[in-house]
């Protein structure tokens, strides 16, 4: 059975500070790992990963991927009140969108 | 707009009543998913589809149906709901391009079944 799991499951940080967030997997068929962010309503893609190494990068957000530990991280820098919100890591198994989504991160983040 | 649509929004029905949730994108999408969202079990994959007359089981199946008769609607079928399927439900669509482009996700539809 396909697994992702991620970590912690709920972090309360104040504003500016950096966080990180983790999400290991064991699947059958790895095609690739995919961030997303999700507020009070549908998810939003952040960031999609295929290659170890290679890190993601969109203003304070970044991301990277480790294949042969099976793992990534999504950071977050100088964060903002409206960073908050719960972050999905998934991977695609199937090549034709059979995904498996972990059970997310709980961000908040306080003035 | 480039979106993914899903009705209804909200809906409150009772146990064995038959109902569709449809969803329908306008960019031209190969691929479809369902999925129910449900508290401290995350996202869960119901039901994907790679084209038209094209559909596969996710991960939690049972309980419901899935058409793919034209690219643009993917319709959620519950033949005979049940208050266990009482969810959040979201479809999603994606292009098949390279390399795995990410799926845009519709707005949800809240489903109460007493």
């Amino acid at each position: 059975e396909d697994k992702v799991v991620q970590s912690p499951l709920s972090l309360v940080v104040h504003e500016g500070d950096t966080v990180t967030l983790n999400c290991s997997y064991e699947v059958t068929n790895f095609r690739s790992l995919l961030w997303y962010k999700q507020e009070k309503k549908a998810p939003t893609f952040l960031f999609m990963l295929t290659s170890s190494g290679i890190e993601k990068k969109s203003g304070r957000l970044s991301s990277i991927l480790d294949k042969k530990e099976l793992f990534s991280i999504l950071n977050i820098t100088a964060t903002q009140t409206g960073d908050s919100a719960v972050y999905l890591c998934a991977v695609d198994t199937g090549g034709y969108q059979k995904v498996t989504f972990g059970i997310g991160t709980k961000l908040q983040v306080i003035p | 707009e480039a979106q993914v649509t899903q009705n209804p929004r909200y809906l409150i029905t009772v146990t064995g009543k038959k109902l569709t949730v449809t969803c329908s994108q306008n960019m031209n999408h190969e691929y479809m998913s369902w999925y129910r969202q449900d508290p401290g079990l995350g996202l869960r994959q119901i039901y994907y589809s790679m084209n038209v007359e094209v559909t596969d089981k996710g991960d939690v199946p049972e309980g419901y149906k899935v058409s793919r008769k034209e690219k643009r609607n993917f319709p959620l079928i519950l033949e005979s709901p049940s208050p266990n399927q009482t969810s959040l439900y979201f479809c999603a669509s994606s292009y098949r391009g390279q390399p795995y482009n990410e799926q845009f996700f519709g707005p949800g539809t809240r489903l109460t079944v007493l």
